[in-house]
């Protein structure tokens, strides 16, 4: 079967540095995107990875690693708006987005 | 640009109703998905389409129908509501199926 997982919930610091993992088992792979998603809010898009590596967009940063099915997204200098549950998401064989359960950060002043 | 709209925003439903949700995009995206979340679950698509006339199933379609009859709409239909269809429902569209999807506000429904 197809899997994503990821922490069910982090806790961390206001301008500190927090890194959420992703480890997948999809049948296919053809990318894999991190969404943000405030309470009561659709998600939104973050980042989108298809090759290995590091891509850094401002305060967040993800990372993949398709040999390992591996992704973390690196958020800096954490603010509390950063507050919300973080959306993994693998395209499979089938260009169909599996999707994460989310992480639910919570940011602590 | 008001991006991807859904409505009703919440609706109650009893046993065995029908409804319709509404989503329309203005972006002129070719690819529209219906997803549902539940509460500690990941969202799972349930229609999807590619384009005006073409539709096909996700991963969790049975009790829904959809059409796409436009471009910029993708309505889904719910027949004979039944309670684990309680949940959020969003509409997303994109460019291209690798391509970031944007997501429409939700519906939240509840069936009793």
């Amino acid at each position: 079967g197809q899997n994503i997982d990821q922490p069910t919930e982090m806790t961390a610091t206001e301008g500190a540095i927090v890194q959420i993992n992703c480890t997948y088992q999809t049948s296919g792979f053809n990318g894999l995107f991190w969404y943000q998603q405030h309470a009561g809010e659709a998600p939104t898009f973050l980042s989108y990875n298809v090759l290995d590596g590091l891509e850094e967009k401002g305060r967040f940063s993800s990372f993949l690693s398709r040999s390992k099915g591996y992704s973390y997204l690196l958020l800096k200098e954490l603010q509390m708006k950063d507050s919300a549950s973080y959306l993994c998401a693998v395209m499979d064989s089938n260009y169909q987005l599996i999707w994460g359960a989310g992480t639910k950060l919570i940011i602590k002043p | 640009n008001a991006g991807v709209t859904q409505t009703p925003k919440f609706r109650i439903l009893k046993i065995g109703q029908s409804m319709t949700l509404q989503c329309t995009q203005d972006m002129n995206h070719n690819y529209m998905y219906w997803y549902r979340q539940d509460p500690g679950m990941g969202l799972k698509l349930i229609y999807y389409s590619v384009g005006a006339g073409i539709t096909d199933k996700g991963e969790v379609p049975n009790g829904y129908n959809v059409s796409r009859s436009t471009t910029e709409d993708f309505p889904l239909r719910l027949e004979l509501a039944a309670p684990s269809q309680t949940s959020v429902y969003f509409c997303a569209s994109s460019y291209r199926d690798t391509y970031e999807q944007y997501f429409g506000p939700g519906t939240r429904l509840t069936v009793t």
